[in-house]
């Protein structure tokens, strides 16, 4: 069965630093999704992005935050510059139409330190 | 915020049906509910979603009260691997927010 694919799977990095969370959507899909979820809370939404512009975002998703899809495959979400606060497993989703389910990835793990 | 009310947490026998509850008591027209579940850290997983029928699949069973207020999932054989937080999720999949809404969900511990 087709995946969501995430990488990496768990990112370190340094307060102030940019980092970029990739993922593989499920082929047919088109539209995509970034949640976060901190450690011991709810999962929550950040931002949907579909023909190649974000539909939606949360107040969580500011000028900080930014989502590309730079080829037919990959989406990513780029935080410009880290804070502590930002330390969370991310997901991706991707549907192929708004009314079917979501299928997630496995996430990764950003630590900023 | 999420439209609906689960209990934080609720422990099955292994091998016994779990019936997990959600109330949504504000539900509208064309909200249908869906159900998720999230393992340990993993990605939350999709279950089973349904409008007014009962629905089944092979994961579990969904069944909708008449007036829609609320909800029950049922997996019939709880297994140790079945221990996860699940999430009861309101929302119209054609219009509107394209954005699902997590809440708490209930924490199900299968015991041996």
């Amino acid at each position: 069965e087709p995946e969501v694919t995430q990488t990496p799977s768990h990112q370190v990095t340094q307060m102030g630093q940019e980092v970029i969370l990739r993922c593989v959507p499920i082929s047919n899909h088109l539209y995509f999704y970034w949640y976060r979820q901190i450690l011991g809370q709810k999962v929550e939404f950040l931002v949907s992005f579909y023909n190649n512009e974000i539909s939606e975002k949360s107040e969580i998703f500011d000028d900080q935050f930014s989502v590309e899809r730079p080829d037919g495959s990959n989406f990513t979400l780029k935080i410009r510059s880290t804070k502590l606060e930002d330390s969370a497993m991310y997901f991706c989703a991707s549907t192929v139409r708004p009314a079917s389910p979501l299928h997630f990835g496995n996430g990764t793990r950003l630590t900023v330190t | 915020d999420a439209k609906t009310t689960q209990p934080t947490s609720m422990d099955c026998a292994e091998g016994r049906a779990a019936n997990l509850p959600c109330n949504h008591s504000t539900i509208s027209g064309n909200e249908y509910v869906y159900w998720y579940r999230q393992i340990h850290s993993q990605g939350p997983q999709y279950i089973i979603h349904g409008l007014k029928n009962n629905e089944t699949n092979e994961m579990a069973s969904l069944i909708i009260t008449e007036d829609r207020k609320s909800s029950t999932l049922i997996l019939p054989h709880a297994t140790l691997r079945d221990t996860a937080v699940y999430y009861c999720i309101v929302k119209n999949p054609v219009a509107g927010t394209y954005k699902y809404i997590f809440g708490t969900g209930t924490r199900l511990k299968v015991l041996a």
